[in-house]
């Protein structure tokens, strides 16, 4: 089955900066790739998802790129804010099937 | 439009018992999947159903089982409870089930066991 690898499980950075959180998968059949938020005792929330036939997709201050050759896909938070604290979960799935494959988690803390 | 919403929000139950939770997908939504969120594993599937089948199964026993009513409601139980079966149990409804639907999820059953 698929394995999905995320890093770094924690990230701290000044208010402002930006963070950059990484996940590799292993099915080269997975072609769809969401990103989920999820704040303290909420449920995980869609930021962003992006699907194998581009590169890069922007929605404000989120971007995710996505490698399929090296079976990357990466999470990039500019200008980050206190509110953007939070755990944040890559996930990818197969074309067909309607199972996400969750990495392990990265704690976001943004540093005011 | 509601969102996904999940009965009980809390449940606490002693090992060797069973137990039965539900969720309600988005109104149009006919796609339910199911996972469980531990500290040690993460959120892993559990199962998919879609037009009151099971599409999907995960890596998990068959103490672990699910239905889908006509209404796509969804339902999921687990029998003889274990303590390694504490967790937030969540689900997730999406449009139609199929090439990699957006999925949004409830609030999550946080199940205890003793």
């Amino acid at each position: 089955g698929e394995n999905v690898e995320q890093h770094p499980s924690t990230l701290s950075v000044q208010e402002g900066d930006s963070a950059v959180i990484k996940c590799t998968y292993s099915d080269s059949a997975s072609n769809y790739f969401p990103w989920y938020k999820q704040e303290l005792g909420k449920r995980p929330q869609l930021i962003i998802d992006i699907r194998s036939n581009v590169g890069e997709k922007k929605d404000q201050r989120i971007a995710v790129t996505l490698n399929k050759t090296a079976k990357h896909f990466s999470l990039h938070i500019t200008e980050t804010q206190p509110e953007d604290s939070a755990v944040y979960f890559c996930a990818a799935s197969r074309a067909g099937a309607n199972n996400l494959f969750f990495g392990t988690g990265t704690r976001l803390t943004v540093i005011p | 439009k509601a969102g996904v919403t999940q009965t009980p929000r809390y449940l606490i139950k002693t090992r060797g018992q069973q137990v039965t939770l539900s969720c309600s997908p988005i109104s149009g939504h006919r796609s339910v999947s199911w996972y469980q969120q531990t500290p040690g594993q993460g959120l892993q599937f559990l199962f998919e159903y879609f037009s009151e089948t099971q599409r999907n199964k995960g890596n998990f026993p068959g103490r672990f089982s699910g239905r889908q009513f006509s209404n796509s409601r969804s339902e999921m139980n687990v029998s003889t409870l274990e303590l390694g079966d504490s967790a937030l149990y969540l689900c997730a409804s999406s449009l139609a089930g199929g090439l990699s639907d957006t999925q949004y999820f409830g609030p999550g059953t946080r199940l205890t066991v003793l």
